[in-house]
């Protein structure tokens, strides 16, 4: 069964730093694209970034470009967010994502995510 | 970018009545890379149906997609009350930006 956790969310001020992890199981990891959707409390949802299965490719949200870091570790099956510069509009429930039905490499990435992780609060006030 | 639209926001139905969402995209959708989601309170959102028409491992075959090019639409045959949830649907054709829309409510009416 694949399973995905996040973790390392909390309340930061605006201007700082945090990073997440998303800690995989349960399939082949270096295998398979990943990404972070977040989700603002009460809003929809907000694809934030992904990374190709070898790292190769990473793409980003016009939004988060230039101040947050998508990265992978296969050794550990482990994706990282590291998110810099933060604000009020960060805030949002983080989830991990595995790709599905889609390719992405360090060209050209599509596909959709499945399963999701539980998701990570992620909370910007001073 | 591609910018999708659902209708209605929020849907009222009855358990066991039929639910048609419609999820339009302001261009074509390459290769009719369209996925549907749905999300209960509190939990993840999980997906039901991708490329548009395909139902994901796992799915009850009360869900369907259909449609092509900037319409498509996702069906529950007959609402069970597990259902009652929001549903967001995804365009993933547009390399390498994903958009999602901003979800249809169904509640119970």
């Amino acid at each position: 069964e694949v399973q995905l956790l996040e973790s390392g969310g909390g309340l930061v001020q605006p201007g700082g730093s945090l990073r997440l992890s998303c800690a995989a199981s349960g399939f082949t990891f270096s295998s398979y694209a990943m990404t972070w959707v977040r989700q603002a409390p009460g809003e929809g949802l907000e694809w934030v970034t992904t990374i190709s299965g070898s790292g190769a490719g990473t793409y980003y949200a016009d939004s988060v470009k230039g101040r947050f870091a998508i990265s992978r570790d296969n050794s550990k099956n482990t994706l990282y967010l590291q998110m810099n510069s933060l604000r009020a509009d960060d805030t949002a429930v983080y989830y991990c994502a595995k790709f599905a039905d889609g390719f992405c490499d360090a060209t050209r990435c599509y596909g959709c995510f499945d399963p999701w992780g539980q998701g990570t609060l992620v909370t910007v006030s001073s | 970018e591609i910018v999708l639209t659902q209708s209605p926001g929020t849907l009222s139905l009855s358990p066991g009545e039929r639910a048609t969402l419609s999820c339009r995209a302001s261009q074509s959708v390459s290769s009719n890379y369209l996925a549907w989601y749905q999300q209960k309170p509190g939990q993840a959102p999980r997906l039901l149906i991708y490329r548009a028409s395909s139902r994901a491992t796992g799915i009850p075959d009360r869900f369907s997609g259909s449609g092509s090019g900037t319409d498509f639409t996702l069906t529950i045959g007959r609402l069970e009350p597990e259902d009652f949830a929001v549903y967001y649907c995804q365009q993933y054709g547009s390399s390498p930006i994903f958009t999602f829309g901003p979800g249809t409510k169904v509640d119970i009416k």
